[in-house]
């Protein structure tokens, strides 16, 4: 079946270290994306990338890095310069243009700071 | 800046009971709405996805309506049963170029109780 998968599940990260998060898709979806999601609140966009070697910052970019070399995957690394990185973060993909599909998501990877 | 807000924040009904989620957004230029739904400590799962052009969307005993004019969405549940007891989110894409960034509200956590 297709989808979206994001590993790991959880995730714990030490002062002072980078972390990455994986997402890989296998809907042949052009545009991808990455959230953040805090208790209580909505998604937020951290960056998001519309083809294979091009991304653009989100809402909340800053600590956070990405790269998009390959069309099915879309790597998020956390940075030490992100201070507050405890959340929920969840990958998506979409057709990327103008259309009227909906955004896929996958099951998400919690992040904790030790 | 488009603004997403979800009335309300949690909602607690008895089983078979038919209910109504509100979602309002400040900019009507929108291209489309989406509904998802969110397990806890799961991914999105979208339900509907209503283009703006549409009024209603159906799927099964979901129904979302849209009116652009006044910034509303409602999505409507029919003969709740304890199964549909998830946070229920509303997104709206605001285009930049080909990719579609999503702004989301909070959410509606619902419970239906047995």
């Amino acid at each position: 079946d297709g989808g979206i998968t994001q590993s790991p599940k959880y995730l714990f990260r030490k002062e002072g270290q980078n972390v990455t998060l994986s997402c890989e898709q296998n809907l042949n979806h052009d545009a991808m994306y990455w959230y953040r999601q805090d208790p209580g609140q909505g998604l937020r966009l951290i960056y998001y990338s519309q083809i294979v070697n091009d991304f653009q910052k989100g809402d909340i970019a800053e600590g956070y890095s990405v790269s998009r070399e390959k069309k099915e995957s879309f790597p998020l690394t956390v940075t030490s310069a992100q201070k507050n990185p405890t959340a929920f973060y969840l990958c998506a993909s979409d057709m990327g243009q103008i259309s009227n599909q909906p955004q896929h998501f996958g099951d998400g990877t919690r992040l904790s700071i030790l | 800046k488009q603004e997403v807000t979800q009335i309300p924040a949690a909602l607690s009904v008895p089983e078979g009971e038919n209910l109504v989620l509100n979602c309002s957004f400040t900019d009507s230029a929108i291209y489309n709405l989406q509904w998802f739904r969110q397990d806890p400590g799961k991914g999105l799962t979208s339900l509907l996805l209503i283009q703006s052009s549409q009024r209603e969307q159906t799927s099964g005993r979901l129904n979302a309506s849209l009116d652009k004019s006044s910034g509303r969405s409602t999505l409507y549940i029919a003969a709740s049963q304890p199964g549909d007891s998830a946070t229920y989110l509303c997104a709206v894409p605001i285009s930049s170029g080909s990719a579609r960034q999503l702004t989301f509200g909070s959410g509606t956590q619902l419970t239906v109780l047995p």
